[in-house]
């Protein structure tokens, strides 16, 4: 399938922003997703934004997406210890209905 | 509100027995998947359905089928289990939008 990239690691300190880039390839996509996931959990969904906006607010979380670049970035503001965690970006493409085209995971690790 | 049921949570197999993972949602969505977590792999999509009775393969299909006879219900075989399939399962369900997928917690198994 499509690829959708984002870095393996990123490290800051409490109270610091973090951002954590996405590319994905499909330009057919219709949602992008931030998924959380803690060790050993499940997927939690952070926030989703649908293709023909720029910017999603939520409290702390900022999405930004450029669809010419095809770039997907979320801003976390005020960072806490709690937010260590993987981050999986997401793509609903066009292809297999609603599947999901998950990148591999950035880990996230706050620092105090 | 249960959501999305995966029973069980943990599972260990010997290599080339069968088993069921099962997966069971309370919303009444038409569209189902399942995806394997592998480390530094994200998630990929093994098998998909879009309504009872219809089912679609993923990208990583070999060595699971699946059926959907309810809207309920979407259970997942593994009919001859090899250590390639030590993995974490989870499945996923849409509404008919497709805007949001809620996943389950998770079937954790280990294939010796």
């Amino acid at each position: 399938g499509e690829d959708v990239e984002q870095s393996l690691f990123l490290s800051v300190r409490e109270g610091d922003s973090s951002v954590i880039n996405c590319t994905y390839t499909d330009s057919s996509s219709t949602y992008l997703y931030w998924y959380k996931q803690e060790p050993g959990a499940g997927l939690q969904l952070l926030t989703y934004i649908f293709s023909n906006m720029d910017m999603k607010q939520d409290q702390r979380l900022t999405v930004l997406l450029n669809k010419k670049d095809k770039h997907l970035s979320l801003r976390i503001a005020d960072t806490q210890t709690g937010d260590s965690a993987i981050y999986f970006c997401a793509e609903r493409g066009s292809n297999s209905g609603y599947a999901l085209n998950f990148g591999k995971g950035t880990s996230l690790l706050v620092t105090p | 509100n249960a959501g999305v049921t995966q029973t069980p949570k943990f599972q260990v197999l010997k290599t080339g027995q069968s088993m069921t993972l099962q997966c069971a949602q309370d919303m009444n969505h038409e569209y189902m998947s399942w995806y394997r977590q592998d480390p530094g792999m994200g998630l990929r999509l093994i098998h998909y359905s879009v309504g009872a009775g219809i089912t679609d393969q993923g990208e990583v299909p070999n060595g699971y089928n699946v059926s959907r006879s309810t809207t309920e219900d979407f259970p997942l075989r593994l009919l001859s289990a090899a250590p390639s399939q030590t993995s974490v399962y989870f499945c996923a369900s849409s509404g008919d939008k497709g805007d949001i997928q809620y996943f389950g917690a998770g079937t954790r198994l280990s294939v010796l």
